[in-house]
């Protein structure tokens, strides 16, 4: 089936600092990727639609200056979070879709301190 | 209205029961349905799909779909402890491409 890599899987920060996730389609081209958040024992919310070669969509209460994606190529969509905070603690996830199936990536859990 | 409404569950059942898992959309546009599986700490994965009213089978798992009703359930036969997971269930309309998830059930198989 379909791959798609998210990396780093868990990342530590200080609060203040940014994080970078990548999410790489790795054997079929994502024109469009998404980004989720999932709290604890909580559903996956969706972030924002990302989308090559032009500007993401965001989801109603998703700050666009926090949470920066950028999708560069077929296959790479990030995201970063600016100016983490604690409570931006969360595990994300990505996805992209190939035909009408939904792909995920392996998350990364972020805690910020 | 939430988009897709699942009982979070905890559903208990005893190693070898059918469990039967259950979820209702609220947007007849919907086109295609899925169940993913998500164990704690990890991404979903994919299970089953099912686009046309009906059952559909694949192994121990049936996928059941009345589009009428706008519900859809997954059926688990012969449930292992391996089987204990959060099950999500998710819709996606055709026109926007997204999905959209339920909040998940819990699933905790007994030996």
């Amino acid at each position: 089936g379909a791959v798609v890599s998210q990396h780093p899987s868990w990342v530590i920060c200080k609060s203040g600092t940014s994080v970078k996730i990548e999410c790489r389609s790795l054997d079929f081209q994502a024109t469009t990727m998404f980004w989720y958040r999932q709290f604890p024992k909580q559903s996956l919310m969706l972030m924002a639609t990302s989308n090559e070669g032009s500007k993401a969509t965001y989801e109603q209460g998703v700050e666009k200056d926090k949470f920066l994606i950028n999708h560069a190529s077929l296959t790479l969509s990030t995201l970063t979070v600016t100016s983490a905070h604690p409570e931006d603690s969360s595990f994300y996830i990505c996805s992209a879709i190939r035909g009408t199936e939904a792909f995920f990536g392996q998350g990364t859990r972020l805690t910020v301190v | 209205q939430k988009e897709v409404e699942q009982n979070s569950g905890p559903l208990s059942v005893p190693e070898g029961a059918i469990a039967s898992l259950n979820c209702t959309y609220s947007d007849r546009g919907s086109q295609s349905f899925f169940w993913y599986r998500q164990y704690s700490g990890k991404s979903p994965e994919l299970i089953m799909f099912i686009y046309s009213n009906g059952d559909k089978e694949d192994g121990r798992f049936t996928a059941q779909l009345n589009k009428a009703s706008q519900y859809v359930s997954l059926l688990i036969r012969d449930s292992q402890p391996s089987d204990s997971a959060t099950y999500l269930c998710a819709v996606n309309r055709y026109n926007f491409n997204k999905f959209y998830f339920g909040s998940g059930t819990k699933l905790n198989v007994k030996p």
